[in-house]
């Protein structure tokens, strides 16, 4: 079936490194593909989105792109900062049913240390 | 526009009890989810309506939950005879373009069965 697979976390990384979460997926069809963010203690939000092959999605430094070659859609930003220590979520748009909901992966959580 | 917004925030409950919860969507967006997340897991999708009409329920969503969403704006789940493996939070989300805008999120209810 469709799913969604991300690398195990947590991830630490000290203040101004360079961030990698890595995204997979399994797919029939054409999804969307989407990273949301979830800071302690609130909801999750969206943080970038790729709709087709070879899109870049970016926000707030964060990018990601649409890899269909290799059904991927990493998080990368170049230089990270305390305040982004959060879960992260993959997710992409279920083509079963027609691209009506999103299936997401398990979560990376990151912890910046300054 | 205030967001989604859930209600209660917090919910204890002794096992055997039934609760309910409640979700206020932003106004605009026709499309409207109920997830659950158990610690350290991603959102699993539990069911979703597209204005008033209930389009689909996943295997997770046994017959002692039951949603509704009348005139097509907030929504309730209830959950009868709660069990401990019930807890966990419970997101709701709304939509009008998933497509291309993704999910909003609420802040979630936390329900602990004890």
């Amino acid at each position: 079936g469709n799913s969604v697979t991300q690398m195990e976390g947590p991830v630490t990384l000290s203040e101004e490194a360079f961030l990698t979460i890595n995204c997979t997926y399994t797919a029939t069809g054409y999804p969307s593909l989407f990273w949301y963010v979830q800071y302690p203690g609130e909801g999750l939000q969206l943080l970038l989105k790729a709709t087709k092959a070879d899109d870049k999605g970016s926000n707030k430094g964060f990018e990601a792109t649409y890899r269909k070659e290799t059904t991927s859609f990493h998080l990368e930003k170049g230089s990270v900062q305390v305040s982004d220590s959060a879960v992260y979520f993959c997710a992409l748009s279920d083509p079963s049913g027609g691209y009506n909901k999103l299936i997401f992966g398990a979560g990376t959580r990151l912890a910046v240390h300054p | 526009d205030t967001g989604v917004s859930q209600n209660p925030r917090h919910k204890i409950t002794k096992r055997g009890q039934n609760v309910t919860f409640r979700c206020d969507p932003i106004s605009e967006h026709n499309r409207l989810y109920w997830y659950r997340q158990t610690l350290g897991q991603g959102p699993e999708f539990l069911t979703y309506f597209q204005n008033e009409a209930q389009l689909e329920k996943s295997r997770l969503l046994s017959d002692r939950f039951s949603a509704e969403r009348p005139k097509g704006s907030f929504s309730t789940l209830e959950i009868q005879r709660t069990e401990q493996g019930d807890s966990a939070m419970y997101l709701c989300a709304s939509s009008l373009d998933l497509i291309n805008y993704g999910y909003t999120f609420g802040s979630g209810t936390r329900l602990t069965v004890v």
